[in-house]
């Protein structure tokens, strides 16, 4: 089962805009991956935050974790047509070897 | 290093049949682990194997099962197919599992079955 969801489902924005995805999860957690995924191929690892982090920052990726809340943030600032994806978050449960996944945001970036 | 690779990348195969996947993890990593993709239930964890062992399995039924070669390669196999056995399986690979670091995902199977 899925760990939880992603907010928006779908989100479309014009390019050099930022995009903010959201993810809430239900158990605690080791550690959050975030993947891009175009079109139906394999996922690319994008960032990984660990439970005792509240912030991590990649390129243009800046990623939130609020333990207290069980969600997290994505946020893409200054958007290209080439970020167009679905972006997942998956959780690494404690004591589970093994990603529990978002239901994904689908994301346009119009040029 | 070289990706992960999935072979084959596409499949048809009609209800009642049986089909192994395979995946080759990046040398050096001993965890690879399976997903199966639908539209209607996205990502769902199948099993993990590490060092030739099954450390985890997900919620899947019997047909769904897979192993582990010495030299980290993995394949899985569904028998008796069903109609919703159509999805895009990815296996993914790394040096110790999916609870400490980040999962490297091959470009996937996309099964379909008729």
């Amino acid at each position: 089962s899925q760990q939880g969801e992603e907010d928006p489902q779908a989100l479309s924005i014009q390019e050099g805009e930022n995009a903010t995805m959201n993810c809430s999860y239900k158990t605690s957690i080791n550690n959050l991956q975030w993947y891009r995924q175009n079109s139906g191929r394999g996922l690319v690892h994008l960032i990984l935050i660990r439970s005792n982090e509240r912030e991590k920052h990649s390129g243009r990726l800046r990623v939130t974790l609020d333990t207290s809340k069980k969600s997290s943030s994505l946020l893409i600032t200054a958007s290209r047509a080439a970020d167009t994806a679905s972006y997942f978050c998956a959780t690494a449960d404690m004591g589970r070897r093994a990603l529990t996944f978002g239901s994904g945001t689908r994301l346009q970036v119009q040029p | 290093k070289a990706g992960v690779t999935q072979t084959p990348r596409y499949l048809i195969k009609t209800r009642g049949q049986q089909v192994t996947l395979s995946c080759s993890p990046i040398s050096g990593h001993r965890s690879v682990s399976w997903y199966q993709q639908t539209p209607g239930q996205g990502l769902q964890f199948l099993f993990e194997y590490f060092s030739e062992t099954q450390r985890n399995k997900g919620n899947f039924p019997g047909r769904f099962s897979g192993r582990q070669f010495s030299n980290s390669r993995s394949e899985m196999n569904v028998s008796t197919l069903e109609l919703g056995d159509s999805a895009l399986y990815l296996c993914a690979s790394s040096l110790e599992g999916a609870a400490v670091e980040t999962q490297y995902f091959g470009p996937g199977t996309r099964l379909l079955v008729l």
